[in-house]
């Protein structure tokens, strides 16, 4: 089976603290595909990353990072320094069979100045 | 820049209505996706298309049907609406010939059903 768990539903932190958002995925496949999506007020989603399962390695991109671990199938978020423009829905999803994309059920995240 | 563009923003219907959401995506894709969205749930599949009269179920497909008869437009039908059905219904679509592509979405219906 497919499936991807957003344990967290909301989170709430000061402007400026860290925030890991976590992701945990179930597949059969030894393919596949990870992604993250924020969804603003305006809903409109919109991509942020993207990483293969053959590809371990972590990234950053300015004050994001992500952390991909098959050994737990996870593929955790983290906003460093959070500003109040990064509160949203974020949404992790798995894409299998290079056909199916199936997303968690999202974290509201609100950072409050 | 990839445009997928729902023929709706709002739409109020009664119960018993054939509901029509119309999706269209202007780069050729092939894949292309319906989720509804509700709260606590997350974004849930209700059908996909690999291709031009090509449809696979989702995760929720009951009381809903896919058209696909070009590739930039793909249409999810309610037969007969219900007031469960009443939701945000998101499309996306995404190229296939990378495997690693991401999809696009739409700007989302907001369907109520009274």
């Amino acid at each position: 089976a497919q499936k991807v768990t957003q344990a967290q539903t909301e989170i709430s932190v000061v402007e400026k603290e860290d925030v890991t958002l976590d992701c945990v995925y179930e597949t059969r496949d030894t393919t596949y595909y990870l992604f993250w999506y924020k969804q603003p007020p305006s809903g409109e989603l919109v991509f942020l990353i993207r990483r293969n399962s053959f590809d371990e390695q972590n990234e950053i991109s300015g004050r994001y990072s992500w952390n991909f671990q098959k050994s737990t199938s996870s593929f955790n978020f983290t906003i460093t320094a959070s500003q109040v423009v990064d509160s949203a829905v974020y949404f992790c999803a798995l894409l299998q069979g290079a056909q199916k994309l199936v997303f968690g059920q999202g974290t509201r995240l609100t950072i409050n100045p | 820049d990839v445009k997928v563009t729902q023929s709706s923003r709002y739409l109020v219907k009664r119960t018993g209505e054939k509901v029509f959401l119309e999706c269209v995506q202007d780069m050729d894709h092939e894949n292309m996706f319906w989720y509804r969205q509700d709260p606590g749930l997350g974004l849930r599949l209700i059908y996909f298309s690999y291709d031009v009269k090509m449809k696979e179920k989702g995760d929720i497909p009951e009381g809903y049907s896919v058209s696909r008869e070009k590739k930039e437009r793909f249409s999810l039908i309610l037969e007969s609406a219900s007031t469960n059905q009443t939701s945000m219904y998101l499309c996306a679509s995404r190229y296939t010939g990378g495997v690693d592509t991401e999809a696009f979405f739409g700007q989302g219906t907001r369907l109520t059903v009274v």
